[in-house]
């Protein structure tokens, strides 16, 4: 069973639209949440993470997440994307063994 | 530039070969990691090792080998055991676990 859960594998929108992708996990207890971007052609990188604090955490390139401790969510938002945020986005989670699940990832493409 | 280095990019191997990958990194990190990436399956650990002439199994382990000398060095056997190896595999490492990791290019390996 999927142990981290991102709803949607492929997501189509136009520039300037909104993008909210969901992530849902189900391990109890303390968790690490990140998520990853994987641009054409290039690496994984670290998009933003949660350890603790306020659950409204802010990434690099305008993105944010939202962690909701009570509904097992992580949803990464922007407010307008762009083309160049066409990639794979990935949800993570440290499971209680420390180590890191990650989701199936969720293919974005903005069109012009 | 400190980061991890992954070779080859590409690699082919026959039915019934050992094919190691190498991966290096410079950030003198105590954790690596190897995942193994198929397309809708997002990430999955084949080993980790948290400090040097020391790993773990992760969740696919076998048909894989892998082994920690030194710390800046975490190569990986997919031995002729492993029965579905083509797949694009990805090195990671991180200052200890539980922190953000930091990727490298990965290597698309192919059988012939």
């Amino acid at each position: 069973a999927q142990s981290v859960s991102q709803h949607n594998h492929h997501v189509i929108l136009s520039e300037a639209a909104s993008l909210e992708l969901g992530c849902n996990y189900s391990y109890g207890g303390t968790v690490n949440l990140f998520w990853y971007v994987q641009y054409p052609g290039q690496h994984l990188q670290l998009l933003l993470k949660y350890f603790s604090g306020d659950p409204l955490v802010k990434g690099i390139k305008g993105f944010e997440a939202e962690f909701i401790k009570s509904k097992f969510s992580f949803n990464l938002r922007k407010p307008s994307v762009q083309w160049s945020d066409t990639a794979e986005y990935f949800c993570a989670v440290n499971d209680p063994r420390g180590k890191l699940q990650f989701g199936a990832g969720t293919q974005v493409v903005v069109t012009p | 530039d400190g980061g991890i280095t992954q070779s080859p990019k590409y690699l082919f191997r026959k039915e019934g070969q050992n094919v190691t990958l190498s991966c290096e990194q410079n950030l003198n990190h105590d954790a690596m990691y190897w995942y193994r990436q198929d397309p809708g399956q997002g990430l999955r650990l084949i080993y980790y090792s948290q400090i040097v002439n020391d790993f773990q199994k992760g969740d696919i382990a076998e048909g894989y080998s892998v082994s920690r000398e030194k710390k800046e060095s975490f190569p990986l056997t997919v031995t002729s055991a492993q029965k579905n190896p083509t797949a694009f595999y990805l090195c990671a490492s991180s200052g200890w676990s539980e922190q953000p990791q930091h990727f490298g290019d990965g290597t698309r390996l192919s059988i012939l």
